[in-house]
């Protein structure tokens, strides 16, 4: 059974830094493209970052580029989102969601979410 | 950025209604189009994906229709775990995005 297990999130202060984990079990990790999405609360869901199967693809959110920093460690089947210069806007459920196949865009799998909230 | 439009933003509808919920996009995404379910405190479900294919479990009263900027989900007779959230969401273009999303709550 495919599980993905969030982890990392708390409390950071704007500016601050915080590095999300997400633990895959279940199926061949280094095979599956993975991604980072959020959502605020009582807000509705925005994609934050995609990553290839390799780790040699990535994108971003317009919203989080050249502050966020996604990357995997397929030995270890796990995911990271390293976030710095966090803004209070950044204060969101952080889910870990795996692409259905290669190239498909869509998220058959999610974990249950990590919370990030950034204040001061 | 592709924007995907949901409406209505509320549905009330009783336990064995149809629930029809719509998405449109700002531009063509071809049939690149899925559907989410979510519940309070729980991750998004994936439930339909390329438009009109249902995911792995998912019960067929449940059926996505549309190509280029227009999409339909359907439940066919609701059930009472069917009240949530349903969000639709684009693949054709960098950024994936989501719609707003649609509650469908018990009348």
């Amino acid at each position: 059974e495919v599980h993905l297990v969030e982890s990392g999130g708390g409390l950071a202060q704007p500016g601050g830094s915080l590095r999300l984990s997400c633990a895959a079990s279940g199926f061949t990790f280094r095979s599956y493209e993975m991604n980072w999405v959020r959502q605020a609360p009582g807000k509705g869901l925005e994609w934050v970052s995609y990553i290839s199967d390799g780790g040699f693809t990535i994108y971003y959110a317009d919203s989080v580029k050249g502050r966020f920093t996604i990357s995997r460690d397929n030995a270890k089947n796990s995911l990271f989102l390293q976030m710095n210069s966090l803004r209070a806007e950044d204060t969101a459920v952080y889910y870990c969601a795996r692409d259905r196949y290669h190239g498909s865009g869509t998220f058959d799998y999610w974990g249950q979410g990590t919370l990030v909230t950034v204040s001061s | 950025e592709i924007a995907l439009t949901q409406s209505p933003a509320t549905l009330s509808l009783s336990p064995g209604e149809r629930a029809t919920l719509s998405c449109r996009a700002s531009q063509s995404v071809s049939s690149s189009l899925a559907w989410y379910q979510q519940k309070p405190g729980q991750a998004p479900r994936l439930l339909i994906y390329d438009a009109s294919n249902r995911a792995t479990g998912i019960p067929a009263r449940f059926s996505g229709s549309g190509s280029g900027t227009d999409f339909t989900l359907i439940i066919s007779s609701l059930e009472p775990e069917d009240f949530a959230v349903y969000y639709c969401q684009q693949r054709y273009y960098w950024p994936r995005t989501f719609g707003q999303g649609t509650k469908v709550e018990i009348k």
